[in-house]
């Protein structure tokens, strides 16, 4: 089983730059997710969505977008790359019950010179 | 508001012992769920034991244990044996049922010691 599926896994930006980071699951999953998580510090909410052409945002939304047009797919869009985007991004998804924990991809590691 | 704290940075364990990692949360959710995720310094998150707020029994899943006191509003893990595998970071968090975010904590790195 595939799961959370984020591409690329490393990525070096120039300040100023633009990049997608994308996200697919194959659970079915109606709950998805993007949080960055910078070095020795807990995860953060940047935003998530509840279903298709739903998108929310989290705790810091700031120079990111995402879109959510598919149930299996959220890419998170950063534009014009600043310094302190410098961070691991984690793409999670989770059923539509209480129970349902977060499953996560294998994260995407961001730098941006 | 929904919080979670775990106040221990870092925790060192002999192996073969057990250790306590503590977490407490903060919700006026009536019914919520809390997790417990290891993430290994290879980076991924992994998903290893859940609790409901209405399950009457504590939760297990094979070495883990989560030590659920409701009325304290504590989640504390609870790994026996200590292996060396089991170092790595911890992280505690909770979802209610009236939202959909997770809420985490800042995590309790844990270094086994042989």
């Amino acid at each position: 089983n595939a799961g959370v599926t984020q591409t690329p896994k490393f990525r070096i930006l120039k300040i100023g730059q633009s990049m997608t980071l994308q996200c697919t699951q194959d659970m079915n999953h109606n709950y998805m997710y993007w949080y960055r998580q910078d070095p020795g510090m807990g995860l953060k909410l940047i935003y998530y969505s509840v279903g298709a052409g739903i998108t929310d945002k989290g705790e810091v939304p700031n120079g990111y977008n995402v879109s959510r047009s598919t149930t299996e797919d959220f890419p998170l869009r950063l534009e014009l790359a600043a310094p302190s985007q410098t961070s691991v991004y984690f793409c999670a998804s989770s059923p539509q019950v209480l129970t349902g924990e977060l499953f996560f991809g294998e994260g995407s590691r961001l730098t941006v010179l | 508001a929904q919080k979670i704290t775990q106040t221990q940075p870092g925790m060192f364990v002999q192996e073969k012992e057990a250790v306590t990692l503590d977490c407490t949360y903060d919700t006026s959710d009536p019914s919520y769920g809390l997790f417990w995720y290891k993430q290994p310094s290879s980076g991924e998150m992994i998903f290893l034991i859940y609790q409901g707020s209405y399950d009457q029994q504590n939760a297990t899943e094979g070495r883990y244990s989560l030590n659920f006191q409701k009325a304290r509003k504590s989640a504390n893990l609870v790994i026996s044996a200590s292996q060396l595998g089991d170092s790595a970071m911890y992280f505690c968090a909770m979802k209610g049922f009236t939202g959909n975010q997770f809420y985490f904590g800042t995590g309790t790195s844990l270094t086994v010691i042989p």
